[in-house]
């Protein structure tokens, strides 16, 4: 398994302001991914990140909107840059850690007003 | 694209009961994972079950079980003797490997009755 703390674990934003989300991993993982869960909705993927190369975004997500770091194995962030109300959610990172099994952060919950 | 499908928005259960999740995937990867994730109200995921494609034996954690019908492209998850805490939403979910292609269902909520 794979211990994942996230900060902030939740916040209340003004609307076109930016909030940068951070991923800390217990151990190297290569591959760690962002998620958008919406109220009462499931799992929407964001993108993917790798260390050492740009980050790979989902069909609706772009970088300008969520501009994501990976300086390392063990962290990462997700900001979501000029706010809207349809962007509150709980973000969430999660990692892999091989033989296809996925751990979650506690996910970030942001409401935007 | 791969979509995955959860029939039962809710279900309930009594405790100590058997329950059954429905879950259908459709895809054309012949090499893939499924999963059974749980998130209680706390909201963190917890991975409770998962199958690898190629094995054809079902995967068993505990009183968690899945019938993995490959040719029927269903998966289903099984609760036995149900307790209180597994009261939460289960997402059942889909990836190839490496990390790609990770879709999730839309969910089922269940409630474990006292």
């Amino acid at each position: 398994s794979a211990v994942i703390s996230q900060k902030p674990s939740r916040d209340i934003c003004q609307r076109g302001t930016s909030l940068t989300i951070q991923c800390q991993v217990d151990s190297q993982v290569t591959m760690m991914f962002w998620y958008r869960q919406q109220p009462g909705q499931s799992l929407t993927l964001i993108a993917t990140a790798n260390q050492g190369s740009e980050a790979t975004y989902e069909s609706g997500f772009v970088i300008d909107k969520f501009p994501i770091s990976r300086p390392n194995l063990t962290f990462s962030t997700l900001t979501v840059s000029n706010m809207s109300p349809e962007d509150s959610s709980i973000y969430l990172c999660s990692v892999e850690r091989g033989a296809g099994e996925q751990y979650f952060g506690p996910g970030t919950r942001l409401t935007v007003t | 694209a791969q979509t995955v499908t959860q029939s039962q928005p809710e279900m309930s259960v009594q405790e100590a009961e058997t329950v059954t999740l429905s879950c259908t995937y459709d895809t054309s990867e012949s090499n893939y994972y499924l999963f059974w994730y749980k998130q209680p109200p706390s909201r963190q995921m917890i991975l409770v079950i998962r199958q690898e494609a190629y094995k054809q034996q079902n995967a068993t954690e505990n009183r968690f079980s899945v019938n993995f019908q490959k040719a029927a492209k269903s998966f289903s998850l099984k609760i036995s003797d149900s307790q209180l805490g597994d009261t939460a939403m289960y997402f059942c979910a889909f990836m190839t490997p490496y990390g790609q292609n990770f879709v999730f269902g839309p969910g089922t909520r269940l409630s474990v009755l006292p």
